[in-house]
């Protein structure tokens, strides 16, 4: 059981707005930054978003992050083909002294 | 460009030790940020296990810790995982990554370990 938890699916149509939710407690989410990573199908994950709201270069501005207490999200705006992939979220846990992931969450672009 | 690669045994035996080596190109290990090993068991979520800093200094997740040894060959650019008595429970895809704040924004493409006699 993943100390963050998501959703295990989600879906949408292309050009669509999708919102992906991730929820933990006041010891990692509710004090530290949440990263989002992406991973299509064989590959690595790659880093989507961390601190504040921040995307790597490369990663479109298609891709949002936000906070609200101890629940964040992921919102991808004018979803295309291409985003169909697994997300996880992230965060540093301060009682547990690490890192720890959602169990993430697959996203079918229909 | 910062890459990583991963190198080691695929297969290994139950009870044995797990070990594996990330070698770092494109990026000094010696020039901060920290160094980390995170898992994933075939069509499963990811695991972070632990990180090390060039220094040395290490922090381990507290499930694994009790297994788990990290270290870094900074003249060689590369970091290496340790995990002891493994199980098939161990099994997994084995990534190493660059981390700052428990961001890892730098992966290598993983390695499949697989524990079994």
């Amino acid at each position: 059981q993943s100390v963050l938890t998501q959703p295990p699916s989600a879906s949408g149509t292309p050009g669509q707005r999708v919102t992906l939710s991730c929820s933990g407690s006041s010891s990692n989410i509710g004090s530290n930054t949440v990263n989002w990573y992406q991973q299509l199908p064989g590959a690595a994950p790659k880093l989507l978003i961390s601190s504040k709201n921040h995307r790597p270069s490369g990663v479109p501005d298609r891709f949002s992050g936000s906070k609200s207490g101890t629940s964040a999200s992921l919102a991808i705006s004018g979803l295309q083909s291409e985003d169909e992939a697994d997300y996880y979220c992230a965060a540093w846990d301060d009682s547990l002294n690490g890192v720890v992931f959602g169990g993430g969450t697959k996203l079918t672009v229909l | 460009q910062v890459q990583l690669q991963e190198s080691g045994p695929g297969l290994v035996k139950p009870s044995e030790t797990l070990s594996l080596t990330c070698t770092v190109s494109g990026y000094s290990i010696n020039s901060g940020y920290y160094w980390g090993w995170i898992r994933q068991p075939p069509g499963k979520g990811l695991e972070w296990i632990g990180s090390i800093y060039h220094s040395g200094n290490t922090y381990y997740s507290p499930s694994l810790k009790s297994r788990v040894t990290i270290s870094a060959d900074t003249s060689k650019n590369q970091f290496s995982l340790k995990l002891s008595s493994v199980t098939a429970a161990d099994t997994a895809v084995y990534y190493c990554a660059r981390e700052l704040s428990g961001s890892f924004d730098h992966w290598g493409q993983g390695t499949l370990v697989t524990v079994s006699s």
